[in-house]
């Protein structure tokens, strides 16, 4: 069974601060991707990451695929408030099977 | 393009009641897949359609869910005989083959069984 473990669960931290969300498994993933979610709406895309120490940028955003395609981080640079909100990684399987398996969410609050 | 659509996005039902959701994905994209989320917890998949073919199905599908995509177009996904368990959110996505199946996601049905 493929699990994908996320850590933090939770993270507070102050505007202007820097933080990283981490994505581990023992299995390997042909791609690996990262949402954002809002109270009672669906997630968001924020990237795909598929080649396996792949880095991509997204503004404030860093994502990096790690080498053996079996964990990721999503780095902030200077938090804002408007960065509040669920982050969830995501791997897609494989396998012909194409389901993405989810961690369980690091549930950032940025204080202004 | 209007992205993935879901209705209703609230459904508020007693035990033992069916229900039905429907999700219409984007237009051009042959995959479509349901997933469910609990308080908390991340989504987890429930099931999934290339154009018409029902492909892979999760074992948390019991009997009393079932899921079509007549023409290969929208969805629908009906629970008989709800129970208070059946409570989440419900996520529908979709998705253009190719070499990453990058999956983007409807803003789901609250589910609430009293």
């Amino acid at each position: 069974t493929q699990l994908l473990e996320q850590s933090p669960q939770f993270l507070s931290i102050q505007e202007g601060e820097n933080l990283t969300v981490y994505c581990n498994s023992s299995s390997v993933f042909s791609s690996l991707q990262w949402y954002r979610q809002e109270p009672g709406e669906g997630p968001v895309l924020l990237v795909t990451v598929v080649t396996g120490g792949e880095v991509k940028k997204l503004k404030r955003l860093t994502f990096q695929f790690g080498d053996a395609r079996k964990d990721s981080s999503l780095h902030i640079t200077a938090a804002q408030p408007g960065d509040t909100g669920l982050y969830l990684c995501a791997g897609e399987g494989g396998d012909s099977s194409y389901k993405l398996i989810f961690g369980s969410g690091t549930r950032l609050l940025v204080r202004p | 393009d209007t992205g993935v659509s879901q209705n209703p996005r609230h459904k508020i039902t007693k035990r033992g009641q069916n229900v039905t959701f429907r999700c219409d994905p984007i237009s051009e994209h042959n995959r479509l897949y349901w997933y469910r989320q609990t308080l908390g917890q991340g989504p987890e998949f429930l099931t999934y359609f290339q154009n018409e073919a029902q492909l892979e199905k999760s074992r948390l599908l019991s009997d009393r869910f079932s899921a079509e995509r007549p023409k290969g177009s929208f969805s629908t996904l009906e629970i008989q005989r709800t129970e208070q368990g059946d409570s989440a959110m419900y996520l529908c996505a979709s998705s253009y083959s190719g070499r990453t199946d990058t999956q983007y996601f409807g803003p789901g049905t609250r589910l609430t069984v009293l």
